[in-house]
């Protein structure tokens, strides 16, 4: 079973802080993403990558920027944490086969003060 | 822009009663429709798919109905229980390869009534 581990379930952190949220996977998946969950608005993509060391920007990567170091581990990066930020935050991890689906972690609940 | 417009935002059904829950799509170059299922406290997982070259799945209880020509899609829960209560987001996406960039809708949060 895939598994998609997300180090903190609750996060609270002040306006102007440098936050990171760390995600792992593993099953040693190409691609891992990271969205974020607003009631009313679904989930939208901020950042992807499919390859150790390379990324894309997705539908809301404005403030936000990612790292991917090592293929099983993909970081997201609030570089200076705003109140519009707080938001629940999602990393799933997909397998480069065609039709493969999207593994979700359980999700950061972040709260920017 | 809201590329995949989802109704209703909730929904309650009492047991053993189908649950309906639409979606619209606007770029006619979507090729992939998964749905998700989330229960608290979880992330999504995909519940089930389609393709545009048939117009109906079915696995279990739960059947995707896809209608090209309008650019909508539904998802209907036959025989509805308690269990089935979460929420549900319709998704989209383009190109075979790209199944991981979805565009998802914003969610219906579905409360089955026992």
């Amino acid at each position: 079973d895939v598994k998609v581990t997300q180090s903190s379930r609750y996060l609270v952190k002040r306006t102007g802080e440098k936050v990171f949220l760390e995600c792992v996977q593993d099953m040693d998946h190409e691609n891992m993403f990271w969205y974020r969950q607003d009631p009313g608005l679904g989930l939208r993509l901020i950042y992807f990558s499919y390859d150790v060391k390379m990324k894309e920007k997705g539908d809301i990567p404005e403030g936000y920027s990612v790292s991917r170091e090592k293929k099983e581990r993909f970081s997201l990066i609030l570089e200076s944490a705003s109140t519009n930020q707080t938001s629940m935050y999602l990393c799933a991890s997909r397998s480069d086969r065609v039709g493969s689906p999207l593994h979700f972690g359980n999700g950061t609940r972040l709260t920017v003060t | 822009q809201q590329q995949v417009k989802q109704s209703p935002q909730s929904l309650i059904v009492q047991k053993g009663g189908i649950s309906i829950i639409n979606c619209a799509y606007e770029n006619t170059a979507f090729d992939y429709f998964p749905w998700y299922q989330q229960f608290p406290g979880k992330g999504p997982a995909l519940l089930i798919a389609i393709r545009p070259d048939v117009s109906e799945k079915k696995e279990g209880r739960f059947t995707i109905s896809f209608n090209k020509s309008a650019k909508q899609f539904s998802l209907h829960i036959m025989d509805s229980q308690p269990g089935d209560s979460a929420t549900y987001f319709c998704a989209a996406s383009r190109g075979s390869s790209n199944t991981g960039k979805l565009i998802f809708g914003q969610g219906t949060t579905l409360q089955v009534k026992p």
